[in-house]
């Protein structure tokens, strides 16, 4: 089965790190980019950034840049989305999303993992 | 804030048709293909439509999408309360090098 399978729930304090994943099996790993869309409580869709696994070329959205760090394990077929100094305005779900279509321009999501909660409270 | 606008909220019967807007501009809707998603409560985003109008393998044939312009429409018809769900665009930004999608709209099957 072609799926993606994503880490568990994460409680984090303002100021800590942390690293959640993103496994995809069923597929040839490093034949297709993983993104990460962020969702924060009751608004909408966010694309943050994307990463193709076959060579870690990796692009953030400028809102993103600077601010998480995507990356990937292709030897585990697992990507990766990490912050060094976690905000209480980090809190939310976070999606890793696989687009099909031949290149950015006519990129379209067409498998998602479940979503991984992030909540950051003191 | 979004570069892609969409209605707020949507509301229709069971058994009617309705339509929901995305609007952009030359950098994005104009001048890419627009995907279409579907979020039930709870659970993440599907595939709807791609391509502007090509529904995926096991997407009902109620749902279509089509684009003019800087654009684009999903229209759903014979309306079920399992389509009460949120329903985003979204396209490629051409000015940003960035996915974009909408705000998001909000169908309510009365």
């Amino acid at each position: 089965e072609v799926q993606l399978v994503q880490s568990g729930a994460e409680v984090k304090k303002p100021g800590e790190s942390l690293k959640i994943s993103c496994k995809g099996s069923g597929y040839s790993f490093t034949s297709y980019w993983i993104g990460w869309v962020r969702q924060m409580p009751g608004k909408g869709l966010e694309w943050m950034g994307i990463i193709y696994p076959g060579d870690s070329d990796t692009r953030y959205s400028p809102s993103f840049q600077g601010q998480v760090t995507i990356s990937a394990d292709k030897s585990i077929t697992t990507a990766y989305l990490q912050w060094s100094s976690l905000k209480a305005s980090d809190t939310a779900m976070y999606y890793c999303a696989r687009p099909s279509g031949i290149a950015a321009p006519g990129w379209y999501f067409d498998l998602w993992g479940r979503g991984t909660l992030v909540t950051v409270s003191s | 804030q979004s570069v892609l606008t969409q209605p707020p909220s949507v509301s229709a019967a069971p058994g009617q048709k309705v339509t929901i807007s995305c609007s952009g501009s030359s950098s994005n809707i104009g001048n890419n293909y627009i995907s279409w998603y579907q979020q039930l409560p709870g659970t993440a985003p599907k595939l709807l439509i791609y391509d502007n109008n090509k529904r995926p393998s096991g997407i009902s044939d109620r749902f279509s999408g089509s684009k003019s312009g800087t654009s684009a429409t999903l229209g759903i018809t014979g309306l079920q309360t399992g389509d009460e769900a949120d329903y985003y665009c979204g396209t490629w930004d051409s000015s940003l090098s960035a996915v974009v999608f909408g705000v998001g709209t909000k169908l309510t099957v009365l």
